[in-house]
């Protein structure tokens, strides 16, 4: 069965400096979601992205953040400058087409903590 | 958004069957039910999703009330891979388009016992 592929499964970097988390989404799929969860709150919408271009994003999403389709299989986020509060567990997930009907895959998550 | 209530923890035993509860008193006519789970240390995962009727796949069943207004997660026989938290959730509409965001609540914690 296709599935959502992310690396690295956990992330250590220092505060300030610049993380790239990477996803392989499932390879039919159009759509392509970032979420995070810091640790024992609630799954956090960040970014919605579809042809090339960001489709909606949270306030949590703001100019630290960026996301990328570098070639036709990965999805990448960027945090420019960490922080010690964007430490979390940061899913990344695709679904087929948007839309009410439509279920979105998430990846195992890639575990970022900054010190 | 509209919003969904879930009881915060739920227990039940292996091989028994679950009902999870939620209610989404604000739902719009055209907002689709989603459930999703969390199974420890893993992403999210889809459950079952449905408009007014009944819907069965092959991992659960989801009852719509007639008003559409609360609906439950049914797991036929409990097992031990259950164990997870369960969200209900409502597809997010802006200006009526939907661009697919997922808004998580806390969820039901499902224990499931040997």
């Amino acid at each position: 069965e296709p599935e959502v592929t992310q690396t690295p499964s956990h992330q250590v970097t220092q505060m300030g400096q610049e993380v790239i988390l990477r996803c392989v989404p499932i390879s039919n799929h159009l759509y392509f979601y970032w979420y995070r969860q810091i640790l024992g709150q609630k799954v956090e919408f960040l970014v919605s992205f579809y042809n090339n271009e960001i489709s909606e994003k949270s306030e949590i999403f703001d100019d630290q953040f960026s996301v990328e389709r570098p070639d036709g299989s990965n999805f990448t986020l960027k945090i420019r400058s960490t922080k010690l509060e964007d430490s979390a567990m940061y899913f990344c997930a695709s679904s087929e087409w948007t839309g009410d009907r439509y279920e979105q895959y998430f990846g195992p998550g890639t575990r970022l903590t900054v010190t | 958004d509209a919003k969904t209530t879930q009881p915060n923890s739920m227990e039940s035993n292996e091989e028994e069957p679950v009902h999870l509860p939620c209610n989404h008193s604000t739902i719009s006519g055209t907002d689709y039910i989603h459930w999703y789970r969390q199974l420890p240390s893993q992403g999210p995962e889809y459950v079952i999703h449905g408009l007014t009727s009944n819907v069965n796949n092959r991992m659960a069943s989801l009852a719509i009330a007639e008003d559409r207004k609360s609906s439950t997660l049914i797991l036929h026989r409990a097992t031990l891979r259950d164990a997870a938290v369960y969200y209900c959730i409502l597809r997010d509409k802006e200006g009526g388009t939907s661009y697919g965001k997922l808004t998580f609540g806390q969820g039901t914690i499902l224990t499931v016992h040997p």
